[in-house]
């Protein structure tokens, strides 16, 4: 089977740095990205990780390690706009047929 | 940035009725995709498609049909709606390894 795991809330003040993790378990593996959601609002791409390592794009960083099937997204400095769900998302054949983890609710407070 | 449009933006139907919910891109891209997403749950591939006249059904088991006569529209259609088929519809259409979402179709069906 295939799955892709991840914590359903994570909680975290202004100014904080957040750590999401995600663990997957795929029959094939081409990258690992990530996603954004704010409530009623459309996915917003963020990241894609190919090869191992720390990919950094502003606030936003995402890791990869093929193997250990893990990756995580680090969001530095948390700024309440970033109150969102965040998902992981595995291409594991074919083009854009990513199998997604079943978000994170980032909830930023005060 | 691509402009991916889908329509209508609500919809609520009773059971049996035919729907079809529209799903277009400006930006050229070949490869186009239908989400099923249930609030707070992981996003389900349901239809995709790499090109004209080319459509293949996804991971999630669908009563829906789509079809792909042009390469900017991608429409989604229900022949009998059912209360099941209460959930939000995403289109989404793809460059290189990021997608596009439009910012779906929420359908209710009573």
């Amino acid at each position: 089977g295939q799955s892709l795991e991840q914590p359903s809330e994570v909680t975290a003040v202004e100014g904080a740095i957040v750590q999401i993790n995600c663990t997957y378990q795929t029959s094939g593996f081409y990258g690992l990205s990530w996603y954004q959601q704010h409530d009623g609002g459309a996915p917003t791409f963020l990241s894609y990780n190919a090869l191992d390592g720390l990919e950094e794009t502003g606030r936003f960083s995402s890791f990869l390690s093929r193997s250990d099937s893990y990756g995580y997204l680090l969001l530095q400095e948390l700024q309440m706009k970033d109150s969102a769900s965040y998902f992981c998302a595995v291409r594991d054949q074919g083009w854009g047929k990513l199998q997604f983890g079943a978000g994170t609710q980032v909830v930023v407070t005060p | 940035e691509a402009d991916i449009y889908q329509t209508p933006r609500y919809l609520v139907i009773g059971t049996g009725k035919k729907i079809t919910l529209e799903c277009s891109q400006t930006m050229g891209h070949d490869k186009m995709y239908w989400y099923q997403q249930d609030p707070g749950m992981e996003l389900h591939l349901i239809h995709y498609s790499y090109g004209v006249n080319s459509t293949e059904k996804g991971d999630l088991s669908s009563e829906s049909t789509v079809s792909r006569i042009r390469t900017e529209h991608f429409p989604l259609t229900l022949e009998s709606a059912r209360p099941s088929h209460t959930s939000q519809y995403l289109c989404a259409s793809s460059s290189g390894e990021k997608l596009f979402f439009g910012s779906g179709t929420q359908l209710s069906v009573l």
